[in-house]
């Protein structure tokens, strides 16, 4: 069984730019959130989807920050413009269902500003 | 909204030696779930143990324990027999009605020879 396969690993970008962050669930997983950590930091909880809805994102910035998982294909984090701030991990978690189902995490993605 | 508490930034241990990584929470809920997830050198998160609230008998994975209070709101992990391998970040982690995890600021467990 394929974990959570989040793709690229490493993203450097100069300021300004545009990133994607890509994240497959588990099989059979249908939920998905994403997460992001500062350097020395903890995770910090940004946006939960299900297919096609976005079912809480009040830990997301409000300009520049968008996420979608469409019925076909991975879940997308997009962040705009980036400035240097937004250089962290950045991992997403899946899980099949709600009520405490184990949420498992990918192995992150890491974007660089420059 | 739920807080999570890791009042211990870092911490060390001889390897074969036990250790407890402390966490408080808060909330009003009744039902909810309790995580310890190891965060090591790799960056990769890994779920360690898993606690739901309504069980009043303590979650155990091999060497990995957890001391689950729920009228105090605490939730501690014990490591018996230290490994090396067991050096790494410790997130202490809530997940309630809003359906999503919170994590506490974690603990830096270093484990010597």
């Amino acid at each position: 069984n394929a974990g959570v396969m989040q793709n690229p690993r490493h993203l450097v970008r100069r300021r300004g730019q545009e990133a994607r962050l890509r994240c497959s669930p588990m099989k059979g997983h249908s939920h998905v959130y994403w997460y992001r950590q500062l350097p020395e930091e903890g995770l910090k909880f940004m946006v939960y989807l299900q297919k096609e809805n976005i079912i809480d994102e009040s830990g997301m910035p409000k300009e520049r920050f968008s996420a979608e998982f469409p019925k076909e294909g991975p879940s997308i984090l997009r962040i705009q413009q980036v400035v240097r701030g937004d250089s962290a991990a950045y991992f997403c978690a899946s899980s099949p269902g709600q009520g405490g189902s184990t949420i498992y995490f990918g192995e992150g993605s890491w974007l660089t500003v420059v | 909204a739920q807080t999570v508490t890791q009042s211990q930034p870092e911490m060390s241990v001889q390897e074969a030696e036990t250790v407890t990584l402390s966490c408080t929470y808060d909330t009003s809920e009744n039902n909810y779930y309790l995580f310890w997830y190891k965060q090591p050198p790799s960056r990769q998160m890994i779920l360690v143990i898993r606690q739901e609230a309504y069980k009043q008998q303590n979650a155990t994975e091999n060497r990995f324990s957890v001391n689950f209070q729920k009228a105090a709101k605490s939730f501690s992990l014990k490591i018996s027999d230290s490994q090396l391998g067991d050096t790494a970040m410790y997130f202490c982690a809530f997940y309630g009605t809003a359906s999503k995890l919170t994590f506490g600021t974690g603990t830096r467990l270093q484990v010597t020879l």
